[in-house]
């Protein structure tokens, strides 16, 4: 069974950059797409963008210009940068793996909770 | 962007009963990349329909979809307690995924 867990700094300053981590367990990130999907307090779910495990990405282009992401197979792990934080960005952040099968997101982590403030 | 219209915003139902959500896109899509999910509180989303119409693994038939175009249902039949939570409705269109604002089901 997969199992996602993202991990990094919960709180970030204004206009500083937010890491994340998120590890898989269970199973190789070669060779799928993982995604970062946010979610703000109360609102719905925003697609952030995804990286394969060659280091292929595609973003959201409402965030592309603060958004980076890559992949390490010998540590199974994906990582999200978002440069310049604004409370705005303050959201659950979750990992999710693609399936190429059904178009779709199978397996999520249990989401990781990224507040901006000073 | 194509953008994902759920309604209604609340359903209100009782146990027994059936729910039907509804997604309209902005544009046709694809059914193959139509997915709906489920989501309770504190919890991740969890897949329950893609392609439109099948049900990701370990979901009950309950639980169905169907749609084509731009208006895509999913229906929860005999609605269990267990069913309270929030539905969405997610695309691919090959430039940027996109998620409804969501369908909040309530079990009296």
């Amino acid at each position: 069974q997969v199992q996602l867990h993202e991990s990094g700094p919960g709180l970030v300053k204004p206009s500083e950059t937010l890491s994340l981590t998120c590890t898989v367990s269970g199973g190789s990130i070669n060779p799928f797409h993982w995604n970062w999907i946010r979610q703000s307090p109360g609102k719905a779910l925003e697609w952030i963008g995804f990286v394969s495990y060659i280091g292929n990405t595609h973003y959201n282009p409402s965030l592309q210009s603060r958004v980076t992401m890559s992949a390490d197979v010998s540590k199974n792990q994906v990582s999200l940068s978002l440069t310049s934080v604004t409370a705005a960005d303050t959201a659950v952040y979750y990992c999710a793996k693609w399936c190429d099968d059904c178009r779709a997101f199978n397996y999520w982590g249990q989401g990781f909770l990224v507040t901006v403030s000073s | 962007e194509i953008v994902l219209t759920q309604s209604p915003g609340t359903l209100s139902l009782s146990p027994g009963e059936r729910a039907t959500l509804s997604c309209r896109a902005s544009q046709s899509i694809s059914s193959t990349f139509l997915a709906w999910y489920q989501q309770k509180p504190g919890q991740a989303p969890r897949l329950l329909i893609y392609g439109a119409s099948s049900r990701a693994a370990g979901i009950p038939d309950r639980f169905s979809g169907s749609g084509s175009g731009t208006d895509f249902t999913l229906s929860v039949t005999r609605l269990e307690p267990e069913d309270s939570a929030v539905y969405y409705c997610q695309q691919y269109d090959e430039s940027v995924l996109t998620f409804g604002q969501g369908t909040k089901v309530e079990i009296k």
